[in-house]
């Protein structure tokens, strides 16, 4: 199995909504990972979790929360989000994160929409 | 810090014809190098990496980049364009061996194939 799910694929909140997407992977992957993509613009990484652990933040708002409850699932919690904040957010996983020789797998996305 | 550019973010071929996307990078130190597609509403997807030793590297999908020291260039080639290459493409480099902030992707280069 090498896929990295994600859900859901589209998601429209409004800015005093509370939400949270969902990333999942089967692949014994120890390294995860959260992109944001703006339309027609390459993704940016938000943040990289090795071994459960948050290895890197991005400078990213505070509005975004991630948290990974186990080897598998990495959530990205979303509260009181901006219309700019509007995107495709993309999860990714490795080996590891020391593993640039290890592919990195992505899911979909979740095509976010805040009004 | 690394940087990466690639030249036409558009770019229009017949169907069998050759494939070519320029990509040239910055970078103090032996960069990684690598080609992503993206599929529309899809998740990026490998194509191929260089890391170190052959120059010539082969991907999948027919796929091969030769990374060119000399011109800081890593462009990705097909002999023949299928209908099915049409997707967005992205070429990103890393000063690192670890994925995370030293991975930066191009701006990409959206690849039409005409009937």
């Amino acid at each position: 199995d090498t896929e990295v799910t994600q859900t859901p694929k589209h998601l429209v909140m409004g800015m005093t909504n509370k939400k949270s997407l969902k990333c999942e992977q089967h692949m014994g992957h120890r390294a995860m990972y959260w992109y944001k993509q703006k339309a027609k613009k390459p993704p940016e990484l938000m943040f990289v979790y090795s071994y459960e652990k948050l290895s890197i933040n991005e400078s990213v708002p505070s509005r975004f929360s991630p948290e990974c409850p186990n080897s598998s699932l990495l959530n990205l919690h979303l509260h009181a989000l901006q219309p700019e904040d509007s995107a495709l957010y993309l999860c990714a996983s490795s080996q590891e994160k020391l593993g640039l020789l290890n592919e990195q797998f992505f899911g979909p996305g979740t095509r976010l929409t805040v009004l | 810090a690394q940087s990466v550019t690639q030249l036409g973010s558009h770019v229009s071929v017949s169907e069998g014809a050759l494939v070519l996307l320029r990509c040239n990078y910055s970078s103090s130190v032996p960069p990684y190098l690598f080609w992503y597609v993206q599929y529309p509403n899809q998740g990026l997807q490998l194509l191929l990496k260089y890391t170190t030793g052959a120059t010539l590297v082969k991907g999948i999908n027919g796929f091969e980049a030769e990374f060119k020291k000399s011109e800081t260039s890593f462009h990705l080639t097909k002999p023949s364009a299928h209908m099915s290459d049409a997707a967005e493409y992205f070429c990103a480099v890393s000063d690192s061996a670890h994925y995370g902030q030293n991975f930066v992707f191009g701006p990409g280069t959206r690849l039409s194939v005409l009937p």
